[in-house]
């Protein structure tokens, strides 16, 4: 277990509609990020937080937001769902945001898209 | 940007040593991690290089050269539970994230 919690576990919905997936952090660490895990594409990094502030951004579409609430915990809010949505969703969180912080992730979201 | 590659699959027998390979290129370097990751689950942290040489955490070793842009991940005496996939991640400079490779899928045979 490593500390990080993520609801719901699984997630299954209609094209069109909007999800919000729920991530606490470890205990301690300020940092969140989201990825995205699909088959064939490996994890892509979606978003990173730190403290409540948006830090990095990767290839995050512009149907998908997050945010990083005071207590730290943080949601991914997925609009507009697609088929090619479906995937498993990792939070990960570290105890800073710079090198050498080691990441440790949740057990993830699966969501299907039908 | 970032770019890292690693083999798709690898089999090796119960009791063997087996070697897992992860090649990168990137715009400034911090740091190397290497996860594993059964099926379905979360990646779970298995070892971090930032300087060249080879850091020893039991059956796992993790190797690094900044020069040549090569790491890889030596597994000892394996054992069917080591049957995951290993994820080879950089992270840049700065504030950069880690950017992870596709994996290598470990099949541990009797």
């Amino acid at each position: 277990d490593s500390g990080v919690t993520q609801t719901p576990k699984h997630l299954i919905t209609a094209t069109g509609q909007r999800v919000t997936l729920r991530c606490s952090p470890r205990s301690g660490d300020l940092s969140v990020y989201w990825y995205q895990q699909s088959l064939d594409q490996g994890l892509q990094f979606l978003i990173q937080y730190y403290n409540g502030e948006e830090r990095a951004k990767g290839n995050i579409l512009e149907r998908f937001s997050a945010q990083q609430f005071p207590d730290l915990h943080s949601e991914l809010n997925l609009s507009s769902l697609e088929l090619g949505d479906s995937a498993l969703y990792f939070c990960a969180s570290s105890v800073g945001a710079g090198s050498g912080n080691t990441i440790y992730f949740g057990e993830g979201s699966w969501l299907t898209v039908v | 940007g970032q770019n890292i590659d690693q083999p798709t699959e690898m089999t090796a027998t119960e009791g063997a040593i087996v070697q897992i390979n992860c090649t990168y290129q990137t715009s400034g370097f911090n740091g190397l991690f290497w996860y594993q990751q059964h099926a379905g689950e979360a990646p779970t942290f298995l070892s971090y290089n930032v300087l060249d040489g080879l850091e020893e955490k039991g059956r796992f070793s993790s190797f690094l050269s900044r020069s040549k842009g090569y790491s890889y991940l030596l597994l000892k005496e394996l054992q069917m539970k080591d049957s995951a996939s290993y994820l080879c991640a950089v992270k840049g400079s700065g504030y950069s994230t880690l950017t992870f490779g596709k994996g290598t899928m470990l099949l541990v045979s009797p």
